[in-house]
């Protein structure tokens, strides 16, 4: 069984500190991640992708990839309280064509003014 | 990012009866999916909406309770049928375009409430 597993939450921080938020899985042949944000009443948003061990940052957003433990992070800097959402993480668990991705269960994230 | 319209938005729906949700895309797609997400939990993969091609359902989910179409690469539909109020939940289309690396777009979802 393919698992992506994620902390529930509620993950609270002040408004303009760091957020951390952190995924593992466990198909060790994983080859592409993602992160996307659901506000409430909405659908997924894609924020970040990663492919490759180390850093990628966009803007306020670092993901945080090291595929020999098997995690991926998402760092937001700066939190803003529109940054209050669901972050789910997302795995492609094979290069195989069937673009599947397994989902964990995701983060509520709350950004106190 | 492709633009994707997925319709209704919502629907009020009586036990027993069966509503199809449409998904439209702008531009041709690889794969299309169609998920459902109840409250507070995460998303849940029913099937992979194949062009063509009967659906690949995922453990769980059955043709005859919900069946999709994909006549062709822009287009799919997911029928719910025989509604019970279990089935009340959020219903979400997704896509993949041909290059991009796994990564899936989502149509704004159809809220179904069923009484």
């Amino acid at each position: 069984q393919k698992e992506v597993e994620q902390n529930s939450g509620p993950l609270s921080v002040p408004e303009g500190a760091i957020a951390s938020l952190n995924c593992t899985y466990s198909d060790r042949g994983s080859q592409s991640f993602f992160w996307y944000r659901q506000y409430s009443g909405k659908s997924p948003e894609l924020i970040m992708s990663i492919y490759s061990n180390g850093d990628k940052e966009d803007g306020r957003f670092t993901a945080q990839l090291n595929k020999a433990s098997q995690y991926v992070s998402l760092l937001i800097r700066d939190s803003q309280p529109s940054d209050s959402a669901t972050y789910l993480c997302a795995v492609a668990p094979n290069a195989g064509n069937n673009r599947k991705l397994i989902w964990g269960l995701g983060t509520s994230l709350a950004v106190n003014p | 990012s492709a633009v994707i319209s997925q319709k209704p938005s919502r629907d009020i729906c009586q036990r027993g009866t069966s509503l199809t949700i449409q998904c439209q895309v702008d531009s041709q797609v690889t794969m299309m999916f169609w998920y459902r997400q109840q409250p507070g939990q995460s998303l849940t993969l029913i099937a992979t909406a194949n062009q063509g091609s009967e659906a690949t359902y995922e453990s769980g989910f059955v043709i005859d309770k919900f069946p999709i179409s994909r006549p062709n690469l822009t287009f799919s539909t997911l029928t719910v049928s025989n509604m019970s109020p279990e089935d009340s939940s959020i219903y979400l289309c997704s896509v993949t375009g041909t290059g991009a690396k796994n990564i899936q777009y989502f149509g704004a979802g159809t809220r179904l409430s069923v009484l």
